[in-house]
């Protein structure tokens, strides 16, 4: 079975500093997978996705994510934390159903320190 | 372009009482879903429907039913409220299997 873990739940940075969001995937074959963000009382907006093309997927908002196979992890990163990014962040794997079974990691919640 | 639209934005019911959660999409996407969200679980999924008159059960269906007659809407059923249920519910949809999802902005359901 797919399983998504993001590794906190919480992170911290200061505006204008490197973030990283980390998310491990478990699957049996070659995944689908998204990051997905949150802002308060709102709906879910896609961020970036990767489907087996390039390993490295550039997103919306300076965002970007690396998959790895070897280390069944799909980090998401960001050179410079804006204060615009204060927001839930979720990362997702579709399952081997397809048909949008989607997988959601728990959630980390990111907090930018002016 | 409305993208998903979700009605009501807020509900408070008391246990027992049924009420139906409205689901509308305008981008012609034949997947619809539903998924709660609870803290610290992120999204689980309820049902889902891969077009119309076809549905099927996701990670936590109890308590739940839904139909889908058209391809716009997917409207979600609960039968005999309970605390429970208390959750933001999310409708989705998207264009094929490994297409993105498109999210509405949730209904905040209360069960007393």
């Amino acid at each position: 079975a797919q399983s998504v873990t993001q590794l906190d739940s919480h992170v911290s940075v200061s505006e204008g500093t490197p973030v990283l969001l980390r998310c491990n995937y478990s699957s049996s074959y070659s995944p689908s997978l998204f990051w997905y963000v949150q802002h308060p009382n709102k709906g879910l907006q896609l961020l970036l996705k990767y489907t087996s093309a390039a390993t490295l997927v550039k997103g919306i908002n300076g965002f970007e994510a690396e998959f790895k196979k070897s280390e069944t992890s799909f980090h998401l990163t960001k050179p410079s934390a804006h204060m615009s990014d204060a927001a839930e962040y979720f990362c997702v794997v579709i399952t081997i159903q397809g048909a949008q079974k989607l997988v959601f990691g728990q959630g980390t919640r990111l907090t930018i320190n002016p | 372009n409305a993208g998903v639209t979700q009605t009501p934005k807020f509900q408070v019911l008391k246990t027992g009482q049924s009420m139906t959660l409205q689901c509308a999409q305008d981008m012609n996407h034949e997947y619809m879903s539903w998924y709660r969200q609870d803290p610290g679980m992120g999204l689980r999924l309820i049902h889902y429907s891969v077009g119309a008159g076809i549905t099927d059960q996701g990670e936590v269906p109890n308590g739940y039913n839904v139909s889908r007659s058209t391809t716009e809407d997917f409207p979600l059923r609960l039968l005999s409220a309970a605390p429970s249920q208390t959750s933001v519910y999310f409708c989705a949809s998207s264009y094929g299997t490994n297409s993105p999802l498109h999210f509405g902005n949730g209904t905040r359901l209360t069960v007393t």
